[in-house]
């Protein structure tokens, strides 16, 4: 079964950026996958940032932007801030109805 | 304002059957007009996000390779519920189950979620 890939953890700076990727164990993420991104605090249910590649989900602010960065997804936080440290998922379309989380990846903001 | 709500035993047995409903609120899960499906996620503790399964506002199910053989996802109209049945549970099973709704046009994005239950397997 595909795994879909995601660093385990990341850290950046306040104001910086940082780019987050969603891959695939085998082949490339394409927009056919409408990779969609969610960030989960502790405690808390995950909520939505970006679906459909690139789309921002209600409210969520434009420091937050989706795309596709060679063969993989791709989540980029601009000017960080100390709230945006999380855990952020991604989840693919496999086809068939199925769909596949990446194992999530822990931001730091420090 | 839509809402979700999961409820069942917070404790299984090994072997037995997990049996969760979520409670929606403010719109009808029935509702042909806007083609939702509404799904299961599960989350261990300490790790990372599972989809379990999915169902359609017309009964069609969609389930993840993973639980395929034990699980079975039903929607109860009358009551505007749907429910998840998990077969056989072990100790792996032990979890925070969440409800959420997704899109039949953009099927990753889960735009209402509940607030998630803990259920333990456990003798």
């Amino acid at each position: 079964q595909t795994v879909v890939t995601q660093e385990p953890s990341f850290s950046v700076s306040p104001g910086g950026t940082v780019t987050l990727t969603c891959g695939l164990s085998s082949g490339s993420v394409s927009t056919s996958h409408y990779p969609s991104w969610y960030h989960q605090t502790p405690g808390q249910a995950p909520r939505s940032l970006i679906y459909n590649t690139d789309t921002r989900s209600s409210g969520v602010p434009d420091r937050f932007s989706g795309s596709i960065l060679g063969n993989k997804a791709a989540l980029t936080i601009t000017g960080a801030q100390a709230d945006d440290e999380s855990d952020y998922y991604c989840v693919l379309y496999m086809g068939s109805g199925i769909l596949v989380f990446g194992g999530g990846t822990r931001l730091t903001v420090l | 304002q839509l809402q979700l709500q999961e409820s069942g035993p917070g404790l299984v047995k090994p072997s037995e059957t997990l049996s969760l409903t979520c409670t929606v609120s403010g719109a009808s899960i029935s509702d042909s007009r806007t083609s939702y499906y509404w799904g299961w996620i599960r989350q261990p503790p300490g790790k990372g996000l599972e989809w379990i399964g999915s169902i359609y506002y017309s009964g069609s199910t969609f389930y993840s390779p993973s639980v395929k053989s034990r699980v079975t996802i039903s929607l109860d109209t009358s009551k505007n519920q749907f429910s998840l049945k998990l077969g056989s549970v072990t100790a792996a099973d032990t979890a925070v189950y969440y409800c959420a709704r997704h899109e039949y046009k953009n099927y990753a994005f889960f735009d209402y979620w509940g607030p998630g239950t803990l259920v333990t397997v456990s003798s």
